[in-house]
């Protein structure tokens, strides 16, 4: 399975758009890439996920580049509420029903 | 409304005495799975299910045990077997195998 990295923390004005990074180089042809976030003890929650193309949708938008060797995910307009740890996973191949979450990137958003 | 339910959400045990965590689905989904996640953590995996009375291990299975009688149903039973079983316990769910994951609220476990 391909391993992702991501900064431990980030800080984000609220209002201004928060921009996520993650590291996925051994990333193969048919894994994809999820975005969760969890905040303070509670489960993840589901944010996006694409394959090869840049996605959005009423939460975030998904940049992948075009070697799909890293991707970002933004935040349009981040709220006091957005303060959660976000997961960067890739999923697929032969361990498609596993998803294999990383220490992610707490994002602090201040006022 | 459709969901994933947890229960109890903090459970406080004895050393050795074994315990059991529900979770429980009404989102008609295939696929169940535990994770457990430690302080400052991310979430690893224990057991999955993709359908009702078959079950696969997790990359910490030892020291767990599951069954999986009915689709709704994925308890998990933290066995005195496991070594350091005070954790924050996390029961998924998903479409079919390999879907998007919807997560319950997870119960808190610390063993005294």
């Amino acid at each position: 399975d391909a391993k992702t990295t991501q900064p431990p923390s980030m800080d984000c004005a609220e209002g201004r758009a928060a921009n996520l990074p993650c590291n996925h180089s051994t990333i193969s042809g048919n894994e994809y890439v999820y975005w969760y976030r969890q905040i303070h003890s509670q489960g993840p929650q589901y944010i996006i996920h694409g394959l090869k193309n840049n996605e959005t949708n009423e939460m975030a938008s998904l940049i992948i580049t075009e070697d799909r060797k890293s991707s970002t995910l933004i935040l349009p307009h981040a709220t006091l509420r957005d303060t959660a740890v976000y997961y960067c996973i890739v999923r697929g191949g032969a361990n498609f029903n596993k998803f294999y979450f990383g220490s992610g990137t707490k994002l602090n958003v201040k006022p | 409304d459709g969901g994933i339910t947890q229960s109890p959400k903090y459970l406080f045990r004895k050393e050795g005495q074994n315990v059991t965590l529900s979770c429980e689905q009404n989102l008609n989904h295939d696929a169940m799975y535990w994770y457990r996640q430690d302080p400052g953590q991310g979430l690893r995996l224990i057991y999955y299910s993709q359908i009702v009375n078959d079950f696969q291990k997790g990359d910490i299975a030892e020291g767990y045990s599951v069954s999986r009688e009915k689709k709704e149903s994925f308890p998990l039973t933290v066995t005195s077997a496991q070594k350091n079983p005070t954790a924050f316990y996390l029961c998924a769910s998903s479409i079919r195998a390999g879907g998007e994951l919807f997560f319950g609220e997870g119960s808190r476990l610390t063993v005294l």
